[in-house]
């Protein structure tokens, strides 16, 4: 158990919805990053937050979006899906939010889009 | 852009060690690190080389080459339960940290 939870744990929904993922950091821990596994695409970065400030953003389209909160959650607002949304999508957390911090992972929420 | 490169599957005897090679292409790099993750599971934390050389962390080992943007993970005295997918990822600074990770080697350890 890394300490990192994300909720819901599996999500089924249609095209055109729009759902909120939750991730709450390891204690202590003041960045929040997320990343989206596909078969056909890996593991792709998404976007980081530290103590509340976007950080980097990476692959993330623009139907996406997420914020850190006040107290260090996050959320990650998908909307709009299509059918190739559906993938694992994974929160981790990291002291620091710098290149040599460990990231630890979340169990990941599973998103199928119908 | 930015590109990794890893073999896609490995297999191996339990007890035997193995290698599993990363090369990597990006501007901004700072540094490679090395994720195991099980069928079903999140990625787990391994290693992470900012320096050339070998780093040891119990029967896992990581090195990095910087002049020649390579990479491997080391795993010895290999277990069944080491059979799972693992992962090279490079931190680049470019408009901020971020991590790229390859497509995954998917390891099977057998008997």
């Amino acid at each position: 158990d890394s300490g990192v939870t994300q909720t819901p744990k599996h999500l089924i929904t249609a095209t055109g919805q729009r759902v909120t993922l939750r991730c709450s950091p390891r204690s202590g821990d003041l960045s929040v990053y997320w990343y989206q596994q596909s078969l056909d695409q890996g593991l792709q970065f998404l976007i980081q937050y530290y103590n509340g400030e976007e950080r980097a953003k990476g692959n993330i389209l623009e139907r996406f979006s997420a914020q850190q909160f006040p107290d260090l959650h996050s959320e990650l607002n998908l909307s709009s899906l299509e059918l190739g949304d559906s993938a694992l999508y994974f929160c981790a957390s990291s002291l620091a939010g710098v290149p040599t911090d460990t990231q630890y992972f979340g169990p990941g929420t599973r998103l199928t889009v119908l | 852009g930015q590109s990794l490169e890893q073999p896609s599957e490995v297999t191996a005897v339990e007890g035997a060690i193995v290698q599993i090679n990363c090369t990597y292409q990006t501007s901004g790099f700072y540094g490679l690190s090395w994720y195991q993750q099980h069928d079903g599971g999140a990625p787990t934390f391994l290693s992470y080389n900012a320096l050339d050389g070998l780093e040891e962390t119990g029967r896992f080992s990581s090195f990095l080459s910087r002049s020649d943007s390579y990479g491997y993970l080391l795993l010895q005295e290999l277990q069944m339960k080491d059979s799972a997918s693992y992962f090279c990822a490079v931190r680049v600074e470019t408009g901020g940290f971020k991590t790229i990770f390859g497509a995954g080697t998917r390891l099977f350890v057998k008997a």
